[in-house]
Protein backbone atom coordinates (compact mmCIF):
# COMPACT_ATOMS: atom_id res chain seq x y z
CA UNK A 1 0.00 0.00 0.00
CA UNK A 2 1.21 3.42 -0.96
CA UNK A 3 1.52 5.98 2.22
CA UNK A 4 3.02 8.70 4.11
CA UNK A 5 3.46 8.72 7.40
CA UNK A 6 4.26 12.04 9.64
CA UNK A 7 5.39 12.10 12.41
CA UNK A 8 7.64 15.10 14.89
CA UNK A 9 4.48 17.07 15.48
CA UNK A 10 3.48 18.61 19.19
CA UNK A 11 3.32 21.67 21.55
CA UNK A 12 6.45 24.10 21.73
CA UNK A 13 6.46 27.61 23.01
CA UNK A 14 6.98 30.50 20.55
CA UNK A 15 10.37 30.85 19.45
CA UNK A 16 10.80 27.50 19.41
CA UNK A 17 12.22 24.59 17.07
CA UNK A 18 10.48 21.34 15.45
CA UNK A 19 11.73 18.36 13.24
CA UNK A 20 8.57 16.90 11.14
CA UNK A 21 9.42 14.40 9.50
CA UNK A 22 7.71 11.94 6.87
CA UNK A 23 8.19 8.21 5.59
CA UNK A 24 6.96 6.91 2.61
CA UNK A 25 6.39 3.43 2.52
CA UNK A 26 5.08 1.05 -0.60
CA UNK A 27 7.10 3.72 -3.02
CA UNK A 28 10.31 4.80 -3.90
CA UNK A 29 10.09 8.19 -2.48
CA UNK A 30 13.84 8.66 -4.54
CA UNK A 31 11.28 8.96 -7.82
CA UNK A 32 9.16 12.05 -6.45
CA UNK A 33 8.95 15.86 -5.87
CA UNK A 34 7.70 16.26 -2.01
CA UNK A 35 5.52 18.59 -0.39
CA UNK A 36 4.49 19.97 2.84
CA UNK A 37 1.10 21.33 3.11
CA UNK A 38 -0.30 22.84 6.23
CA UNK A 39 -3.71 23.65 7.45
CA UNK A 40 -4.36 25.94 10.35
CA UNK A 41 -7.39 24.64 12.50
CA UNK A 42 -10.84 25.25 10.71
CA UNK A 43 -9.09 26.81 7.58
CA UNK A 44 -7.53 25.99 4.27
CA UNK A 45 -4.98 24.17 3.08
CA UNK A 46 -1.68 26.04 2.69
CA UNK A 47 1.65 25.35 0.55
CA UNK A 48 4.98 25.18 2.45
CA UNK A 49 7.17 23.82 0.66
CA UNK A 50 8.69 21.37 -1.65
CA UNK A 51 11.59 19.55 -2.92
CA UNK A 52 12.84 18.07 -5.70
CA UNK A 53 14.24 14.24 -6.03
CA UNK A 54 18.00 14.29 -4.99
CA UNK A 55 17.28 17.09 -2.61
CA UNK A 56 19.46 19.78 -4.67
CA UNK A 57 16.43 21.82 -5.34
CA UNK A 58 14.01 23.28 -2.51
CA UNK A 59 10.79 25.94 -2.51
CA UNK A 60 9.51 27.81 -0.02
CA UNK A 61 6.32 29.11 0.63
CA UNK A 62 7.39 33.48 1.61
CA UNK A 63 5.80 33.50 5.53
CA UNK A 64 8.54 30.38 6.29
CA UNK A 65 11.71 31.33 4.14
CA UNK A 66 14.57 31.63 6.21
CA UNK A 67 12.69 29.70 9.27
CA UNK A 68 12.01 26.51 7.91
CA UNK A 69 13.75 23.86 5.77
CA UNK A 70 12.89 21.18 4.26
CA UNK A 71 15.30 17.72 3.70
CA UNK A 72 15.35 14.43 2.32
CA UNK A 73 17.20 11.30 2.82
CA UNK A 74 16.09 8.59 0.16
CA UNK A 75 18.17 5.95 1.51
CA UNK A 76 15.91 6.47 4.64
CA UNK A 77 12.60 6.59 2.10
CA UNK A 78 11.99 10.20 4.29
CA UNK A 79 11.37 13.23 3.70
CA UNK A 80 12.47 16.43 6.55
CA UNK A 81 10.82 19.88 7.45
CA UNK A 82 13.17 22.04 9.65
CA UNK A 83 11.09 24.61 11.70
CA UNK A 84 12.60 27.21 13.10
CA UNK A 85 11.49 30.63 15.25
CA UNK A 86 7.65 28.82 15.66
CA UNK A 87 5.36 31.68 15.95
CA UNK A 88 1.61 31.00 16.49
CA UNK A 89 0.50 32.12 13.52
CA UNK A 90 2.45 28.26 12.55
CA UNK A 91 -0.31 26.18 14.69
CA UNK A 92 -1.45 23.82 12.01
CA UNK A 93 -1.67 19.92 10.62
CA UNK A 94 1.39 19.78 8.72
CA UNK A 95 0.62 17.18 5.69
CA UNK A 96 3.36 15.37 3.74
CA UNK A 97 2.10 14.93 0.15
CA UNK A 98 3.74 13.47 -2.96
CA UNK A 99 3.70 15.40 -6.13
CA UNK A 100 5.71 15.37 -9.22
CA UNK A 101 7.70 12.57 -10.92
CA UNK A 102 10.68 13.96 -11.17
CA UNK A 103 13.84 13.22 -13.88
CA UNK A 104 17.39 14.70 -14.43
CA UNK A 105 18.76 16.44 -17.31
CA UNK A 106 22.91 16.26 -17.72
CA UNK A 107 23.40 19.25 -15.70
CA UNK A 108 20.36 19.26 -12.79
CA UNK A 109 17.35 17.11 -11.33
CA UNK A 110 15.36 20.36 -11.01
CA UNK A 111 12.66 18.88 -13.63
CA UNK A 112 9.85 17.24 -12.90
CA UNK A 113 6.23 16.12 -14.44
CA UNK A 114 3.60 17.41 -12.06
CA UNK A 115 0.28 15.35 -11.67
CA UNK A 116 -0.96 17.08 -8.08
CA UNK A 117 -0.73 15.90 -4.97
CA UNK A 118 -1.67 12.31 -5.30
CA UNK A 119 -0.63 10.88 -1.80
CA UNK A 120 -1.12 12.27 1.10
CA UNK A 121 -0.06 11.55 4.96
CA UNK A 122 -2.82 11.59 8.19
CA UNK A 123 -0.57 14.75 8.85
CA UNK A 124 0.86 15.53 12.39
CA UNK A 125 -0.48 18.59 15.11
CA UNK A 126 2.01 21.49 15.67
CA UNK A 127 0.45 23.97 18.23
CA UNK A 128 2.66 27.17 19.30
CA UNK A 129 1.41 28.15 22.54
CA UNK A 130 3.52 30.06 25.64
CA UNK B 1 2.45 36.36 -6.20
CA UNK B 2 -0.94 34.93 -8.28
CA UNK B 3 -3.74 34.09 -6.03
CA UNK B 4 -6.48 32.07 -6.10
CA UNK B 5 -10.16 33.00 -5.42
CA UNK B 6 -12.89 30.46 -5.44
CA UNK B 7 -16.74 31.05 -6.06
CA UNK B 8 -18.37 30.38 -3.70
CA UNK B 9 -17.51 29.62 -0.44
CA UNK B 10 -20.23 27.50 0.54
CA UNK B 11 -23.43 25.69 -1.19
CA UNK B 12 -25.93 23.94 -0.16
CA UNK B 13 -27.83 21.85 -2.47
CA UNK B 14 -29.98 18.75 -3.42
CA UNK B 15 -29.00 15.18 -3.69
CA UNK B 16 -29.02 15.08 -7.97
CA UNK B 17 -28.22 18.58 -8.43
CA UNK B 18 -25.71 19.81 -11.12
CA UNK B 19 -23.10 21.85 -8.99
CA UNK B 20 -20.04 23.98 -9.94
CA UNK B 21 -17.37 25.41 -8.33
CA UNK B 22 -15.11 28.25 -9.78
CA UNK B 23 -11.58 29.41 -9.32
CA UNK B 24 -9.77 32.05 -10.49
CA UNK B 25 -6.11 32.67 -10.77
CA UNK B 26 -5.18 36.61 -10.89
CA UNK B 27 -2.84 35.87 -13.92
CA UNK B 28 -2.86 32.89 -16.56
CA UNK B 29 -1.80 29.79 -15.39
CA UNK B 30 -2.26 28.08 -18.77
CA UNK B 31 -3.91 24.87 -17.63
CA UNK B 32 -1.60 24.05 -14.41
CA UNK B 33 -4.56 23.42 -12.07
CA UNK B 34 -5.70 21.13 -9.61
CA UNK B 35 -8.81 20.47 -7.69
CA UNK B 36 -8.69 18.54 -4.26
CA UNK B 37 -11.63 17.03 -2.21
CA UNK B 38 -11.74 17.28 1.54
CA UNK B 39 -13.87 15.68 3.06
CA UNK B 40 -15.05 16.62 6.85
CA UNK B 41 -12.03 14.96 9.44
CA UNK B 42 -9.91 13.62 6.46
CA UNK B 43 -7.15 14.10 4.43
CA UNK B 44 -7.13 15.94 0.73
CA UNK B 45 -7.93 13.93 -2.03
CA UNK B 46 -6.89 14.65 -5.43
CA UNK B 47 -9.90 14.92 -8.31
CA UNK B 48 -8.48 16.77 -11.22
CA UNK B 49 -5.20 17.76 -12.18
CA UNK B 50 -3.97 19.80 -15.93
CA UNK B 51 -7.19 21.45 -15.13
CA UNK B 52 -9.67 18.85 -16.89
CA UNK B 53 -8.02 15.17 -16.46
CA UNK B 54 -9.53 12.87 -13.92
CA UNK B 55 -7.19 11.20 -11.21
CA UNK B 56 -7.74 7.36 -11.23
CA UNK B 57 -10.41 6.53 -9.05
CA UNK B 58 -12.66 9.57 -8.73
CA UNK B 59 -16.15 9.12 -9.75
CA UNK B 60 -17.09 10.73 -13.60
CA UNK B 61 -19.15 12.74 -12.14
CA UNK B 62 -16.82 14.84 -11.34
CA UNK B 63 -15.31 17.58 -14.37
CA UNK B 64 -13.03 20.03 -14.59
CA UNK B 65 -12.74 22.74 -17.21
CA UNK B 66 -10.52 26.04 -17.89
CA UNK B 67 -7.68 27.40 -18.69
CA UNK B 68 -5.85 30.74 -18.38
CA UNK B 69 -7.64 32.39 -15.33
CA UNK B 70 -10.29 31.18 -15.37
CA UNK B 71 -11.49 27.48 -14.00
CA UNK B 72 -14.07 25.20 -12.68
CA UNK B 73 -15.22 22.11 -11.20
CA UNK B 74 -18.68 20.57 -11.49
CA UNK B 75 -20.39 17.66 -9.83
CA UNK B 76 -22.99 16.64 -12.54
CA UNK B 77 -25.26 14.33 -10.08
CA UNK B 78 -24.63 15.40 -6.43
CA UNK B 79 -24.11 12.61 -3.91
CA UNK B 80 -24.52 12.60 -0.21
CA UNK B 81 -20.94 11.42 0.01
CA UNK B 82 -19.51 14.30 -1.79
CA UNK B 83 -20.31 16.66 1.04
CA UNK B 84 -16.69 17.88 1.66
CA UNK B 85 -14.51 21.26 1.26
CA UNK B 86 -12.92 21.61 -2.01
CA UNK B 87 -9.72 23.11 -3.25
CA UNK B 88 -7.71 24.75 -6.38
CA UNK B 89 -4.35 24.81 -6.43
CA UNK B 90 -2.40 26.45 -9.06
CA UNK B 91 1.13 24.92 -9.72
CA UNK B 92 2.44 26.36 -13.04
CA UNK B 93 5.10 28.01 -10.66
CA UNK B 94 6.07 28.68 -6.96
CA UNK B 95 4.49 29.36 -4.57
CA UNK B 96 1.74 26.35 -5.31
CA UNK B 97 -1.17 28.47 -4.04
CA UNK B 98 -4.47 26.92 -3.31
CA UNK B 99 -7.80 28.66 -3.21
CA UNK B 100 -9.65 29.57 0.09
CA UNK B 101 -11.95 26.34 -0.41
CA UNK B 102 -15.78 25.97 -1.20
CA UNK B 103 -17.86 23.87 1.16
CA UNK B 104 -20.53 21.98 -0.02
CA UNK B 105 -23.29 20.98 2.23
CA UNK B 106 -26.27 18.72 1.20
CA UNK B 107 -30.02 20.68 1.46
Amino acid sequence: EVQLVESGGGVIQPGGSLRLSCTASGFTLSGYWMHWVRQAPGKGLVWVSRINIDGTTAHYADFVKGRFSISRDNAKNAVYLQMNSLGVEDTAVYYCARGGIGYCTPTSCADYYYFGMDVWGQGTTVTVSS
Amino acid sequence: DIQMTQSPSSLSASVGDRITITCRASQGIRNFLAWYQQKPGKVPNLLIYHASTLQSGVPSRFSGSGSGTDFSLTISSLQPEDVATYFCQKYDSEPLSFGGGTKVEIK
